[in-house]
């Protein structure tokens, strides 16, 4: 079975600070990664994903991501947080093997703060 | 290009009644997935289609749930009998492929209240 944990409910960072949403995770095999942001009453956008290679992987609106396969994580940062940043983050898994269903995290929401 | 669509946006039901809730995937995207999000909550997964067909149906909740998809394009979600506890919004998304490794791309959902 596979699963994601997303330790904080929320997160609150000063605008113009470094910010870092956490993600860990469990599969039986080797994971894919996402990481999604939701604005209030807005389906899931995409904003980067993990499958292979650099641990580093770089998305949209200036995110980041850094897999740590020793720690099973994949914290979701950013250098400089923008009071439009805030919303609802999501971290999900996908087992690479055979087809799995994408498990999604409890989401963290982030509140920049002016 | 176009996202995928979702309707209605909000749909206001009472108790007892049947809903019809409509996806429009992302044209060529072969993957389609219903996901419920009730408030202040994560994602509960409820049927995967892959074309036609539908491999894993095993997140819908009752037999009050159904959906089906036609022509590799649009998906309906059936519930009848609507409960209070169905209240939820209702998200669906597309993907290019079967593959694991593609994101999913997300409509805005529709906003079911059961009265």
């Amino acid at each position: 079975a596979q699963s994601v944990a997303q330790p904080e409910d929320q997160v609150n960072v000063a605008e113009g600070n470094p910010l870092t949403v956490k993600c860990t995770y469990s599969v039986s095999g080797n994971p894919y990664l996402f990481w999604y942001v939701q604005y209030p009453n807005r389906g899931l956008q995409f904003l980067l994903k993990y499958i292979t290679g650099d641990n580093l992987v770089k998305g949209s609106y200036g995110f980041e991501a850094e897999f740590n396969k020793s720690q099973t994580s994949f914290h979701l940062k950013k250098p400089s947080a923008l009071v439009s940043d805030s919303a609802l983050y999501f971290c999900a898994v996908r087992d690479t093997g055979g087809y799995q269903k994408v498990t999604f995290g409890t989401g963290t929401k982030l509140q920049v703060i002016p | 290009g176009a996202g995928v669509s979702q309707s209605p946006s909000n749909k206001v039901t009472e108790k007892g009644k049947d809903v019809e809730l409509r996806c429009d995937p992302i044209s060529g995207h072969t993957a389609l997935y219903w996901y419920r999000q009730r408030l202040g909550q994560g994602l509960e997964f409820l049927i995967y289609f892959q074309g036609n067909s539908a491999p894993d149906k095993s997140g819908l909740p009752s037999d009050r749930f159904s959906a089906e998809r036609t022509g590799e394009s649009v998906s309906t979600l059936t519930i009848q009998r609507t409960q209070q506890e169905d209240s939820a919004v209702y998200l669906c998304a597309s993907s290019l492929g079967a593959g694991n490794n593609q994101p999913q791309h997300f409509g805005d959902g529709t906003r079911l209240s059961i009265l």
